[in-house]
């Protein structure tokens, strides 16, 4: 079965500090692919990054960064000196192989307070 | 490059009532198309995705249905909505299952 999970309901943080986001996600495939999503206010889902299992290398992408660790079924999202711009809910996400859909987490609402 | 067009962007409809979202895209052919549903509060859930024209799978047992006319067009419907169908709607395309997928706008429905 595909899981994802994401413990954290609600961050909020001051403008200018780092915030890290949670994934730890469920599979028995031995190829699946982790990804990040981001839903502003007005309501589309906007696509950060895709990973593969067989690549856990980390990507850092501006002030966005990921940490994909396979040992411990995580897939983090940090975003360093966030700003307002970076409130919005994200989604962690996760295909199997020969699976046609992405299971999202429930999202972390992230607000960064001016 | 490849759009995504989602509409109408809110919709309010009585009980009862039939509903017909369409979501079509452009600049690619024969991608895969998904729609999901949000809850409040709550990750996406995917209602219907197709492969190609005519195609539809359906992921969960619902009051709502899927089709797809044309290569490049997906419909979500319902003869008849329940006050449970509010939501917000969510289409989707990618190249491949293997790719990223890419979202439209949203359709915010309120059943009342």
């Amino acid at each position: 079965a595909q899981k994802v999970t994401q413990a954290q309901t609600e961050i909020s943080v001051v403008e200018k500090e780092d915030v890290t986001l949670d994934c730890v996600y469920e599979t028995r495939d031995t190829t699946y692919y982790l990804f990040w999503y981001k839903q502003p206010p007005s309501g589309e889902l906007v696509f950060l990054i895709r990973r593969n299992s067989f690549d856990e290398q980390n990507e850092i992408s501006g002030r966005y960064s990921w940490n994909f660790q396979k040992s411990t079924s995580s897939f983090n999202f940090t975003i360093t000196a966030s700003q307002v711009v970076d409130s919005a809910v994200y989604f962690c996400a996760l295909r199997g192989t020969g699976a046609n859909n992405l299971f999202f987490g429930t999202g972390t609402r992230l607000t960064v307070i001016p | 490059s490849q759009t995504i067009h989602q509409w109408p962007a809110t919709l309010v409809q009585p009980v009862g009532s039939p509903l017909s979202l369409e979501c079509t895209v452009e600049g690619t052919s024969n991608p895969n198309l998904y729609w999901y549903r949000q809850a409040a509060g709550r990750g996406l859930q995917l209602l219907f995705y197709s492969v190609g024209i005519g195609q539809i799978s359906s992921e969960v047992p619902q009051n709502l249905s899927a089709s797809r006319p044309q290569d490049r067009q997906f419909i979500l419907s319902s003869k008849k909505l329940l006050l449970s169908d509010s939501g917000f709607y969510l289409c989707a395309w990618r190249e491949s299952p293997l790719t990223e997928a890419f979202f439209g706008q949203g359709t915010r429905l309120t059943v009342v």
